[in-house]
């Protein structure tokens, strides 16, 4: 498709599960994020790639939290030992422009919905 | 650190209304300024911007004046529809990524 692709669109976990979430960028698009929105809120940013470069992981929350995008294209976001408190929705979004400064257009999936039980 | 302050909704306006939604930032720096939009069921996608002081971005009737005296980018519309109905999100841009406010939603009713 055109558009930034992610699974699952939703995902129920018990509370210590692992879970992982991918996204499917716009292809030949260089930057790559991922952000984590709860109920009610704005997105907050997680983790930044520039092609398999992970150039910014300064919103993960914790260690449990990795993510990757090893051939510059498909990125995975992997929870470890999920908590209640990770609920929330993952969005991913893609950008053409690279490097720091002024931030150009991110196109953005439509997420995916954890709950952890 | 650089953040937006987003005015909370939600915002409930009869169709033709006019919209304004209020924006302010802290920034260092000169950031380039965003509303997005997320409609129901679907992600969120730019709705406008302006990359410097007293740049005016509009599409699909909406305008934002990127205000630098007073560090805002409000968001208006003179006539809503009820496909306005959304939440509504004002950003700016930071060193690798976009800083989000909290959201407005807005209903418009017929």
């Amino acid at each position: 498709g055109a558009g930034v692709s992610q699974s699952p669109r939703y995902k129920v976990a018990k509370r210590g599960q692992d879970v992982a979430l991918r996204c499917d960028p716009i292809s030949g698009h260089v930057s790559l994020f991922w952000y984590q929105q709860a109920l009610g809120q704005g997105p907050e940013f997680l983790t930044y790639f520039q092609n398999e470069a992970q150039l910014d992981k300064s919103g993960l929350p914790s260690d449990r939290f990795f993510a990757e995008r090893p051939e510059g294209s498909v990125s995975t976001l992997k929870i470890q030992r999920t908590q209640q408190e990770d609920s929330a929705v993952y969005l991913c979004a893609s950008s053409l422009v690279r490097g720091k400064g002024n931030t150009g257009e991110l196109f953005f999936g439509e997420g995916s919905r954890l709950t952890v039980l | 650190g650089d953040s937006v302050t987003q005015m909370e909704g939600p915002v409930t306006l009869s169709e033709e209304a006019f919209l304004t939604i209020n924006c302010t930032y802290t920034a260092t720096g000169y950031p380039s300024l965003f509303w997005y939009v997320q409609y129901p069921g679907e992600g969120l996608q730019l709705l406008l911007k302006a990359t410097k002081a007293d740049d005016k971005g509009s599409n699909k009737g909406f305008e934002a004046t990127y205000r630098k005296e007073t560090t805002s980018f409000h968001l208006e519309k003179g006539s809503v529809q009820v496909s306005d109905s959304a939440v509504y999100f004002c950003a700016l841009s930071g060193a690798n990524n976009l800083f989000f406010g909290t959201g407005t939603r807005l209903t418009v009713i017929p």
